[in-house]
């Protein structure tokens, strides 16, 4: 099974940063992967897919970039309602995989 | 508009089955895969299976594989998850989603299984 280690599990930020988040897979997964936003008691909602396409509705401040075994989620500008948890998912093979979660909070 | 509904949560004790049930409308459901998702309490997202179109191909984490089945009802635009030999690490929030393999992305709202005795 391919394994997603994401990075940081957690970070403190202020509003305006920009935050970068890391997933890496234990081999290559070509471009699929997408990145994901849950925010508490709600269902995730994707913010990425094939690694850098940003879904429809998505700001535009959120990009992906990577491709092969290691990828990247910047938010260039962070805003309040970013605060959250964001999680990427493999679905190059099965099973897929979601990395471990970036939990985002205010400092 | 797009809705999936998820139900058939509760609480169940440790060895038993329950099936939940995902019903979508707005989009054609009958042309995509589709997957459930859990979540166990502070924990978390976990992929558990994925079905195909058609039914015809599935795919399952190694920790549901031989207790949880997926399957679909195309006619009633209805996905489902049997889930036999539950225990208690089993307890979690199921979502079911649309395929990550397509451009569009729904999600139910969860259905919370707790397996307790």
């Amino acid at each position: 099974d391919i394994q997603m280690t994401q990075s940081p599990s957690s970070l403190s930020a202020s509003v305006g940063d920009r935050v970068t988040i890391t997933c890496r897979a234990s081999q290559g997964i070509r471009n699929a992967l997408g990145w994901y936003q849950q925010k508490p008691g709600k269902a995730p909602k994707r913010l990425i897919y094939a690694a850098s396409s940003l879904q429809s509705g998505v700001p535009s401040r959120f990009s992906g970039s990577g491709s092969g075994t290691e990828f990247t989620l910047t938010i260039s500008s962070l805003q309040p309602e970013d605060f959250a948890t964001y999680y990427c998912l493999q679905h190059n093979s099965f099973p897929n995989t979601f990395g471990g979660g970036t939990k985002v909070e205010i400092k | 508009q797009v809705q999936l509904v998820e139900s058939g949560g509760g609480v169940v004790q440790p060895g038993r089955s329950l099936r939940l049930s995902c019903s979508a409308s707005g989009f054609i459901f009958s042309s995509y895969a589709m997957y459930w998702v859990r979540q166990a309490p502070g924990k978390g997202l976990e992929w558990v299976t994925l079905i195909s179109y058609d039914g015809s191909d599935k795919y399952y984490a190694d920790f549901v594989k031989g207790r949880f089945s997926i399957s679909r009802d195309n006619s009633k635009n209805t996905l489902y998850l049997q889930m036999n030999s539950l225990r208690a690490e089993d307890t979690a929030v199921y979502y079911c989603a649309s395929s990550p393999l397509v451009t569009f992305d729904y999600w139910g709202q969860g259905t919370l299984v707790t397996v307790s005795s």
